[in-house]
């Protein structure tokens, strides 16, 4: 089993409306990701987010998204106005410690669906 | 840039046989080197990495070559299983984000 739970599973949204990703991690971790796979396609780096900032971003990950972790526990992607081409599997990660450092541990993914 | 690509994406083998997947990257800086296993429907799982001192690295059932010379990373599965198939990717770093290759896709045969 994943050590990160997404939700939804599946979200299926009409295009221009705004779309939250959740993301809940189990362990505690500092480091966090959010990547994008198109269907068919490679995973691709959206976003890092680390000690609640973003360190790093993709030129995919545009004024439409954005991060937060709010609680301290969840963990959000947010789209703003949804695009057709956003339409992918996103997969939130977090970078482990210690013998697994710079491994990233994925959560089973969110599947976005914009019409 | 995206430095990490992979050169087939699609491999066949028969099931019991060993498979080879191989993964070309262009960035010297690259120090840590992983191969995730996606099945369908799921996130990439981790397989098994490898740091660029070293050259080789064993797990079960699974190693890791990197030839830093000529950039080139393989992955080798020993008596392919039905449960083996998947998209295979490599990926890279040299700081704290991952870049993925386009995958390989294994179809292991009965």
């Amino acid at each position: 089993e994943p050590e990160v739970t997404q939700t939804p599973s599946h979200q299926v949204t009409q295009m221009g409306q705004e779309v939250i990703l959740r993301c809940v991690p189990i362990s505690n971790h500092l480091y966090f990701y959010w990547y994008r796979q198109i269907l068919g396609q490679k995973v691709e780096f959206l976003v890092s987010f680390y000690n609640n900032e973003i360190s790093e971003k993709s030129e995919i990950f545009d004024d439409q998204f954005s991060v937060e972790r709010p609680d301290g526990s969840n963990f959000t992607l947010k789209i703003r106005s949804t695009k057709l081409e956003d339409s992918a599997m996103y997969f939130c990660a977090y970078m482990g410690t210690g013998a697994g450092a710079n491994v990233l541990t994925f959560g089973a993914g969110s599947r976005l669906t914009v019409l | 840039g995206e430095s990490v690509g992979l050169h087939l994406p699609t491999l066949s083998v028969q099931e019991g046989d060993n498979s080879i997947i191989n993964c070309a990257y262009s960035n010297s800086a690259s120090d840590y080197f992983i191969w995730y296993k996606q099945e369908s429907g799921k996130g990439p799982q981790f397989i098994i990495d490898i740091r660029s001192n070293m050259d080789k690295r064993q797990g079960q059932r699974v190693t890791v070559l990197l030839n830093k010379t000529v950039k080139h990373l393989s992955l080798q599965i020993a008596a392919t299983q039905p449960g083996d198939s998947a998209v295979y990717f490599c990926a890279e770093t040299d700081d704290y984000k991952l870049s993925f290759g386009a995958g390989t896709t294994v179809t292991v045969r009965a």
